[in-house]
């Protein structure tokens, strides 16, 4: 089964609005990172978020971690049209391997001018 | 840097077909993982390999799915025979550290569609 699952599936916003995504899990995790997809083009990373972090901040993204409620969101401020993709949580897990990546199913992102 | 490459980044085959798709990552990632991701969903870890050893393959069907990566480096990923729902961009992956680190890159990937 998916560690990852984000919400919306969709999302169409306007020029300049702010997106939000967010982002489940079902077990403990070493940290969250997020990814961005083009169409047609590989996972490109985005935020990198820890386990014992509340809160990141890189550029117009804001990423939240709540441990508690195994939740995570994306926040995309002040959205262009450029920003049109899909986005992809992957829970880290620690298992027996090492590091383990489990994305989920994406939100794709429609910006429009 | 270069990227993580792929090829080829098309492949249409008829159903019991062969195909092999071939990844070469960055110099000197370690780690190198094969995703599959059907559309409208996210990538699935087929198999990711330490060097040229396989630390997990239990998502891998391996009566038609082999993979190998010879020498450390550039890795092969076959499909013998294809069926219609191998159908999906298969991705490839390198990361220095494991990914745990957000070094984890991926490559364009192969969309193979199988007719």
């Amino acid at each position: 089964s998916q560690q990852g699952e984000e919400d919306p599936q969709a999302l169409s916003i306007q020029e300049g609005e702010n997106a939000t995504m967010n982002c489940s899990y079902k077990t403990s995790i070493n940290n969250l990172q997020w990814y961005r997809q083009n169409s047609g083009r590989g996972l490109v990373h985005l935020i990198l978020i820890r386990s014992n972090e509340r809160e990141k901040h890189s550029g117009r993204l804001r990423v939240t971690l709540d441990t508690s409620k195994k939740s995570s969101s994306l926040l995309i401020t002040a959205s262009r049209a450029a920003d049109t993709a899909s986005y992809f949580c992957a829970a880290i897990l620690r298992d027996n391997y090492g590091q383990n990546f489990v994305f989920g199913p994406g939100t794709r992102l429609s910006v429009l001018p | 840097e270069a990227g993580v490459a792929q090829s080829p980044r098309y492949k249409i085959i008829e159903k019991r077909q062969s195909v092999a798709f071939w990844c070469n990552p960055i110099s000197g990632h370690a780690t190198l993982y094969w995703y599959q991701q059907i559309l409208g969903q996210g990538p699935k870890l087929l198999i990711q390999f330490q060097n040229n050893g396989v630390v997990d393959d239990s998502q891998l069907p391996k009566d038609r799915f082999s993979a190998e990566r010879l020498k450390g480096v550039d890795s092969t990923l076959k499909i013998q025979p294809a069926k219609l729902e191998d159908s999906a961009v298969y991705l490839c992956a390198s990361s220095l550290t494991g990914g745990g680190l957000g070094d984890y890159t991926f490559g364009s990937g192969t969309r193979l569609t199988v007719v």
